[in-house]
């Protein structure tokens, strides 16, 4: 079963850039390749935002909401998938999750990591 | 973007009881659509895809219907452990959108 774990700093100021890795590791075999991956936050309110996908091979689609913000980055000598979003706001605060996406195009997360809380206040 | 709704907010109901969650496209997904499971505290649970289409290690008591604009998850039988936040999410066009959630309690 594949597993994914996301690590970051937990608290930021307006205006600084939040910076998470996704990090997968599972039976052998259970990889970056040849999937979609994708980042999906969860708002206090419990509403779900899909931040965008990439693809092993680098290539990704972004919320349109997000994209001047945004950059996704997978590394697949070490198992990990990046997410980077620049001048965060308090909006921003979220239970930040990545997944591992089924489907054409990642289309349905058919697995989470746990998710990370991360908070966005001066 | 496409704006999924569903309905109700919140379900009360019992034990053995049978449960219909109703999920709304703004505009067609055909059936492009999934359906999640989130117990308090974790992460959400892929229950369904393409509308209707069970995710392996699913119980068979949950189904799926619809296409177009309306869609159904059905619990054939509430068991205490389906007690959850259930949402849909489309996928026919970015940005995938998902539904604001349906709290089901006992």
């Amino acid at each position: 079963q594949v597993q994914l774990q996301e690590s970051g700093p937990g608290l930021l100021k307006p205006s600084e850039t939040l910076s998470l890795t996704c990090t997968v590791s599972g039976v052998s075999g259970d990889s970056i390749n040849p999937f979609y991956w994708a980042w999906i936050r969860q708002s206090p309110g419990k509403e779900f935002e899909w931040i965008g996908n990439i693809y092993y091979s680098g290539s990704t689609n972004y919320n349109p909401s997000l994209k001047s913000r945004v950059t996704m980055s997978v590394d697949t000598s070490k198992n990990q998938v990046s997410l980077k979003l620049i001048s965060v706001t308090a909006a921003d605060t979220a239970v930040y999750y990545c997944a591992r996406m089924a489907g054409a195009s990642g289309a349905y997360a058919r697995f989470w990591g746990q998710g990370t809380l991360v908070t966005v206040s001066s | 973007d496409i704006q999924m709704t569903q309905s109700p907010s919140t379900l009360s109901t019992s034990v053995g009881d049978r449960v219909t969650i109703t999920c709304r496209a703004s505009q067609s997904v055909r059936t492009w659509l999934a359906w999640y499971q989130q117990k308090p505290g974790k992460a959400p649970n892929l229950l369904m895809y393409k509308a209707s289409n069970l995710e392996n290690g699913v119980p068979s008591r949950f189904s799926g219907s619809g296409s177009g604009t309306e869609f159904t998850l059905t619990i054939s039988s509430l068991q205490p452990d389906d007690v959850a936040t259930y949402y849909c999410q489309q996928y026919i066009n970015y940005p995938w959108t998902f539904g604001q959630g349906t709290k089901v309690e006992i």
